[in-house]
């Protein structure tokens, strides 16, 4: 089974540094897709970014950027000019095929990210 | 902009009642799902649904029941509530069935209380 693991339950950056959230991932399949989300403390999840595998350049969508270490089966999520708004959790998640034949997407336990003025 | 609308925010029942959440999307996405968030954060897939399908991850227990009028709809209902139910329950819908595109939209959530 496949498998998304976060190891940083907790994150304290100062407001404008680059802070960098840890994934590693288990799968045995060839192309496969990864994706990070962010979870406000309202509770809201929103899409942040997304890696597929058999692309070689990282993944960049504003100040969210990732950076794919195939080989290590690690997809880091950096953050850079971090602001206050960036506090919240963020889940590190894979395209999983389930023994019922469908696709579902499973998540890391999340990293609590605060960013402190 | 909210396009996944999940009522109520908040839910508190007995032990033993049914209850039902409701979630609309306005994507206009195929596939609906639900998952539930406990009190650690974790994320769990609970059922996938699009027009033609259902999958339901098998860790679900029967008491929990998805019910769809159209794509746009997917409401859960839960038949006989336990203490172990309470969690926030999460709708999302995505554009397609598991395509390279998978990106998922989420609600904000129902919070459930089990007394």
């Amino acid at each position: 089974a496949q498998k998304v693991t976060q190891t940083q339950t907790s994150i304290s950056v100062m407001e404008k540094t680059t802070v960098t959230m840890d994934c590693v991932y288990e799968t045995q399949d060839s192309s496969y897709f990864l994706f990070w989300y962010k979870q406000t403390a309202s509770g809201e999840i929103v899409f942040l970014i997304r890696q597929d595998s058999y692309k070689k350049e990282n993944a960049t969508v504003g100040h969210y950027s990732l950076n794919f270490q195939k080989p290590k089966s690690s997809i880091g999520l950096i953050i850079t000019a971090t602001q206050i708004e960036d506090s919240a959790v963020y889940f590190c998640a894979m395209r999983d095929l389930a023994s019922s034949g469908s696709w579902q997407l499973i998540f890391g336990s999340g990293t609590q990210l605060t960013v402190m003025p | 902009e909210t396009a996944v609308f999940q009522t109520p925010n908040y839910h508190v029942t007995q032990v033993g009642n049914e209850v039902s959440f409701n979630c609309k999307q306005t994507l206009g996405h195929d596939t609906m799902y639900w998952y539930k968030q406990d009190s650690k954060k974790l994320l769990k897939i609970m059922f996938s649904y699009n027009n033609k399908q259902l999958i339901v991850n098998e860790t679900v227990p029967r008491r929990f029941s998805p019910q769809s009028s159209d794509k746009a709809h997917l409401n859960l209902r839960i038949k006989s509530v336990e203490p172990e139910d309470s969690a926030v329950y999460l709708c999302a819908s995505s554009p397609d069935w598991g395509g390279s595109s998978y990106e998922q939209y989420f609600g904000p959530g129902t919070r459930l209380t089990v007394l």
